[in-house]
């Protein structure tokens, strides 16, 4: 069966400094990959997603960058994080566009 | 015109009665629809997918798609305080360069 694990749980950052978030995926291949960010009380903002090595598409102009090294990681990057980046960051797998989506448990960002 | 729109809520509903979530969208949407359901401080679960008109029963749940109306509901059938969350409703839209669109969630909450 697929796994989906995301790290850290909890991350709590200084203003201006760098942010890495990690996503992989066990028991697919080629999966389309997802980040969103859910503010506290609202809906899913869909960041970025990737339909394979090396290919990104942002959906919102950000701050973060992201990057897909290896066909099952997906990793979240910004070089100066802002009061603004607070927030729920959810890693998502599908085997398709037309299919469901599937989360990872999240990270939860605080930025002091 | 938001492409998938949900009641924000809250509702409330007494334990052992039937929870109705209402989701419709725009006809720039494709035709599967899933619904998920988020606890408070977790990430979203998938709970049902329908793909063509009329019911789709799983357990207590049930998911009814009327593509003429252009909704898709979900029934949830002797409520219990266990599911009290926020539920998302989502739809793939046509064309292979989009990507999974949410509903910005209903809150329900069971009272016991």
């Amino acid at each position: 069966s697929q796994t989906i694990h995301q790290w850290p749980a909890t991350l709590v950052q200084p203003v201006g400094s760098p942010l890495s978030l990690e996503c992989t995926v066990e028991g697919t291949s080629n999966p389309n990959l997802y980040w969103y960010r859910q503010a506290a009380g609202r809906g899913l903002q869909l960041l970025f997603y990737s339909v394979g090595i090396g290919q990104i598409s942002s959906e919102v102009p950000q701050n973060l960058s992201a990057s897909r090294p290896q066909d099952r990681q997906f990793i979240l990057s910004s070089k100066k994080l802002l009061l603004s980046d607070s927030g729920f960051y959810l890693c998502a797998w599908s085997t398709a566009n037309d299919q469901p989506q599937h989360f990872g448990d999240g990270t939860r960002l605080s930025i002091l | 015109q938001k492409e998938v729109e949900q009641n924000s809520g809250p509702l409330s509903v007494p334990e052992g009665a039937i929870a109705s979530l209402n989701c419709t969208y725009s006809d720039r949407v494709s035709q599967s629809f899933f619904w998920y359901r988020q606890y408070s401080g977790k990430s979203p679960e998938l709970i049902m997918s329908i793909y063509s008109n009329g019911d789709k029963e799983d357990g207590r749940f049930t998911a009814q798609l009327n593509k003429a109306s252009q909704y898709v509901s979900l029934l949830i059938r002797d409520s219990q305080p266990s599911d009290s969350a926020t539920y998302l409703c989502a739809a793939t839209p046509s064309g292979s360069a989009r990507q999974l669109t949410f509903g910005s969630g209903t809150q329900l909450t069971v009272l016991p």
